[in-house]
């Protein structure tokens, strides 16, 4: 089954634990980006892969880290995470241009 | 700055009628794509309906369809025969020129039984 997968669903963490949420599509997509969403933000992107060893910065991207080292594959990283940081988080992938297909989300609380 | 415009944050609709949802954008790109996504209660961000600006034809999927008036810059989303489970926000999305989507607020779509 074509998807995209992130783990862990719900996290819970206090500030200043560093913490990864790793991102996985089966799909041989190009394309790879984190989104947070949060009440009355709407969508904002953090960071996008247009491919492996190619990542760009996205609207709100202090704080996170990412990396592609693999087309598959598109962590994000946390090295220091605050409150200010919980959030949903979502990834999704696409062939460059299309439609891009999101994993069911990230919910990060950081007390 | 290339913006997506949802003005209607909520819409509800009876059960069973037609309720169309509005999006404008602004965008100095030649070729773009055009989306509707769903978000239900579960949070699940799901795609709707997709249409290239090339295409002078509506897209229609099933009971969802879109009003593409590319002059206007106007990309609305129609739901024929609405059922409980269209209940979700509707995100508008459009594509620029470095392939990312720029998205609206959102609008929040209620079915009354």
């Amino acid at each position: 089954e074509a998807q995209v997968t992130q783990n862990p669903r719900y996290l819970i963490t206090v500030t200043g634990k560093k913490l990864t949420v790793t991102c996985s599509q089966n799909m041989n997509h190009e394309y790879m980006s984190w989104y947070r969403q949060d009440p009355g933000l709407g969508l904002r992107q953090i960071y996008y892969s247009m491919n492996v060893e190619v990542t760009d910065k996205g609207d709100v991207p202090e704080g996170y880290k990412v990396s592609r080292k693999e087309k598959r594959n598109f962590p994000l990283i946390l090295e220091s995470p605050s409150p200010n940081q919980t959030s949903l988080y979502f990834c999704a992938s696409s062939l460059v241009g299309h439609e891009q297909y999101f994993g069911p989300g990230t919910r990060l609380t950081v007390t | 700055a290339q913006t997506v415009t949802q003005s209607q944050p909520e819409m509800s609709v009876q059960e069973a009628e037609t309720v169309t949802l509005s999006c404008t954008y602004d965008t100095s790109e030649s070729d773009y794509y055009l989306f509707w996504y769903k978000q239900p209660p579960s949070r699940q961000m799901i795609l709707v309906i997709r249409q290239e600006a090339y295409k002078q034809q509506n897209a229609t999927e099933n009971r969802f369809s879109v009003n593409f008036q590319k002059a206007a810059k106007s990309f609305s989303l129609k739901i024929s025969d609405s059922q409980l489970g269209d209940a979700a926000m509707y995100f508008c999305a459009s594509s620029d020129s470095n392939y990312q989507l720029i998205w609206g607020a959102g609008t929040k779509l209620i079915i009354k039984p």
